[in-house]
């Protein structure tokens, strides 16, 4: 069974700093992954989906790696700023087609002004 | 992106009573949703997965007879918290993709507080 960790679990930054999210997946046989924001009591945000053929994927300071093959993701934040600070959560789809996410427990970011 | 729609986004309501909760795909049909559960600092954990003129399956430990989910359309399912206890307060969310299932889409999600 797929299992999504998350590392760390709450992580607290001064403003400006580069930071780096950890995703692991112990079955590397997967469709794609995806990065989402949550903010407290809302829904999701997605922020960034790599593919299982790709490397990374670029949006703004947001920067996302794969290696599949060790079942790792990561998540770069440049510069990071208060309105940063929300829960990021890690997410495999194992198939293609319409089938569930499996979601990592989140790692909760605060950016300190 | 595709757009999906969930309502209400809070609810309160008495311990015994019937909650509904409802999820709309606006910009494309979906003949699969899902439902999540996410009790507090914990994951999103599926629920069960919502298909369109059939029933619903549901994950080991969900109770099919109190979580009622309905997708009479393929752009609508609801999830119905029937006799609604405390504990079963927590966040709903149900999700959505497009044809190919490339990329999931959220709703906003629910908080149920059930008193």
């Amino acid at each position: 069974k797929q299992e999504v960790t998350q590392i760390p679990a709450a992580l607290s930054v001064p403003e400006g700093e580069n930071l780096v999210l950890n995703c692991s997946f112990t079955d590397s046989a997967i469709y794609n992954l995806q990065w989402f924001r949550q903010d407290p009591g809302k829904g999701l945000t997605s922020l960034l989906l790599i593919q299982s053929s790709q490397r990374e994927q670029t949006s703004g300071r947001l920067n996302a790696s794969l290696d599949k093959s060790s079942g790792r993701s990561t998540l770069y934040i440049a510069a990071s700023q208060p309105g940063d600070s929300a829960t990021y959560l890690c997410a495999v789809k194992e198939n293609s087609g319409n089938t569930p996410l499996v979601f990592g427990k989140g790692t909760r970011l605060s950016v300190i002004a | 992106g595709a757009v999906v729609s969930q309502h209400p986004s809070r609810v309160i309501c008495k311990s015994g009573t019937s909650v509904k909760i409802e999820c709309r795909s606006l910009d494309f049909q979906a003949t699969t949703m899902f439902w999540y559960r996410q009790f507090p600092k914990q994951s999103l954990m599926l629920m069960a997965t919502s298909n369109e003129g059939s029933k619903a399956t549901y994950e080991q430990g969900v109770e099919k007879d109190k979580f009622l989910i309905n997708h009479a359309s393929l752009t609508l399912s609801t999830l119905t918290v029937t006799s609604a206890h405390p504990e079963d307060s927590s966040f709903y969310i149900c999700s959505a993709g497009t044809g190919g299932g490339t990329e999931a889409f959220f709703g906003q999600g629910t908080r149920l507080t059930v008193v």
